[in-house]
């Protein structure tokens, strides 16, 4: 079956800091993949999606992911963070064969300092 | 409506009573996903609905747990003789078409969700 592993339950920064958050999938065939976040107090929304094409993928707020199908991984990225990127991020994997089913991570939570 | 709802949204009940939560999806959307959210866990996918058939409900914990959607629209997720593991937030989403449908339509749109405390 396939899984999502996200490896940072909780990442705290300072404004100005880069970011990177790992998120790798146990799967063999082709995926769609999601990067899913939630603001405090707000529903999940979409940051960006992957389903084929250029591997460098851009999202709103300046975010990106980059997926690396040898390394099973499509971590998320953003040069500069800002405080109000404070929020939980997570990380999810949509096997193609597998019909619609979306399987998400356990989070991250971003912690970003003024 | 202009978004997915969720009621209700908030719903304390006694070990061992059934409940029954509720999601009206987006006007048109023909995919439906229940999800739980418990602290730490993240997201526990537990069933999806395209149109009225569920293709996969190999999320849901156990025989407790059921889902059924009516008229391709609102959905009902019923919890029997609830226990206090299954205290969470079960969250609803809905896609214009479900992931099969590609990038232009494969994008979930979620609800407030409903915070089931069992005591």
């Amino acid at each position: 079956a396939q899984s999502v592993s996200q490896h940072n339950h909780h990442v705290i920064l300072s404004e100005a800091a880069s970011l990177e958050l790992g998120c790798n999938y146990s799967y063999g065939g082709t995926v769609n993949l999601f990067w899913y976040v939630q603001y405090p107090g707000q529903h999940l929304q979409l940051l960006l999606k992957y389903f084929s094409g250029d591997p460098l993928v851009k999202g709103i707020k300046g975010f990106e992911a980059e997926f690396i199908k040898s390394k099973f991984s499509f971590n998320l990225r953003k040069p500069s963070v800002q405080w109000s990127d404070t929020a939980e991020y997570f990380c999810a994997v949509n096997a193609v064969n597998q019909g619609g089913k979306l399987i998400f991570g356990q989070g991250t939570e971003l912690s970003v300092k003024p | 409506g202009a978004g997915v709802s969720q009621s209700p949204s908030n719903k304390v009940t006694e070990k061992g009573k059934d409940v029954e939560l509720r999601c009206d999806p987006i006007s048109g959307h023909t995919a439906l996903y229940w999800y739980r959210q418990s602290l730490g866990q993240g997201l526990e996918f537990l069933i999806y609905f395209q149109g009225n058939s569920a293709p996969d409900k190999s999320g849901l914990p156990s025989d407790r747990f059921s889902a059924e959607r009516t008229g391709g629209s609102v959905s009902t997720l019923t919890i029997q003789r609830t226990q206090q593991e299954d205290s969470a937030v079960y969250l609803c989403a809905s896609s214009f078409y479900g992931l099969a449908g590609g990038p232009s339509t494969g994008e979930l749109f979620f609800g407030e969700g409903s915070r089931l405390t069992v005591l």
